[in-house]
């Protein structure tokens, strides 16, 4: 139990297109899922808290216009990166916090991603 | 002072020993503690929870918390190579609604 799948696990875009990355959890419902960002050998980041039904909280330094997140059901998060540029080539992946346990967080398999 | 610290490493362990990984955290109000194993490449995986005071084992797994001392460990009995990786602890930050995660100890399990 306790899957959270990403898609795509790879995407390679151009500079100035948008990507959309999907987090699902199959197994449990999530009201809250998180998506992290991490670089080769470093820490992950926090970016934002995504809550289903209500607007996403974005960490300190992280443009909301251009992450845009949506959280339409119990299962399912998108983030949306939006005019990419190559700086956000980075590793990319999503957490879902399981409603029946005590803050039990979930990651998926992350999403790679290259921007050209 | 940092919200959670953990040795960087590497820890080098032959195999066959215990590793023992230790993290100390800052927010007092924490009441859930997480361990996540994080191979290079890969996304973390939950490992470990504790919730109360003392030891909780799981196979080779044992996490232990002291509330009083902000401190929490993960002991690997038989260390393998296959658990050579990063170790993350994570408390839940009471304050903040969200898990709080250190840098990480790299474990290095030597065949």
């Amino acid at each position: 139990g306790a899957v959270v799948s990403q898609h795509p696990s790879r995407v390679i875009c151009k500079s100035g297109t948008s990507v959309k990355i999907e987090c699902r959890s199959l197994d449990f419902q999530a009201t809250t899922m998180f998506w992290y960002r991490q670089f080769p050998k470093q820490s992950l980041m926090l970016m934002a808290t995504s809550n289903e039904g209500s607007k996403a909280t974005y960490e300190q330094g992280v443009e909301k216009d251009k992450f845009l997140i949506n959280h339409a059901s119990l299962t399912l998060s998108t983030l949306t990166v939006t005019s990419a540029h190559p700086e956000d080539s980075s590793f990319y992946i999503c957490s879902a916090r399981d409603d029946g346990t005590s803050y039990e967080q979930y990651f998926g398999p992350g999403t790679r991603l290259t921007v050209t | 002072q940092k919200e959670v610290e953990q040795n960087s490493g590497p820890l080098s362990v032959p195999e066959g020993a215990i590793a023992s990984l230790n993290c100390t955290y800052s927010d007092r109000v924490s009441q859930s503690f997480f361990w996540y194993r994080q191979y290079s490449g890969k996304s973390p995986e939950l490992i470990m929870s504790i919730y109360s005071n003392g030891d909780k084992e799981d196979g080779r797994f044992t996490a232990q918390l002291n509330k009083a001392s902000q401190y929490v460990s993960l002991l690997i009995r038989d260390s393998q190579p296959s658990d050579s990786a990063t170790y993350l602890c994570a408390p839940y930050g009471g304050a903040t609604n969200k898990l709080i995660f250190g840098t990480g100890t790299l474990l290095a399990v030597q065949p």
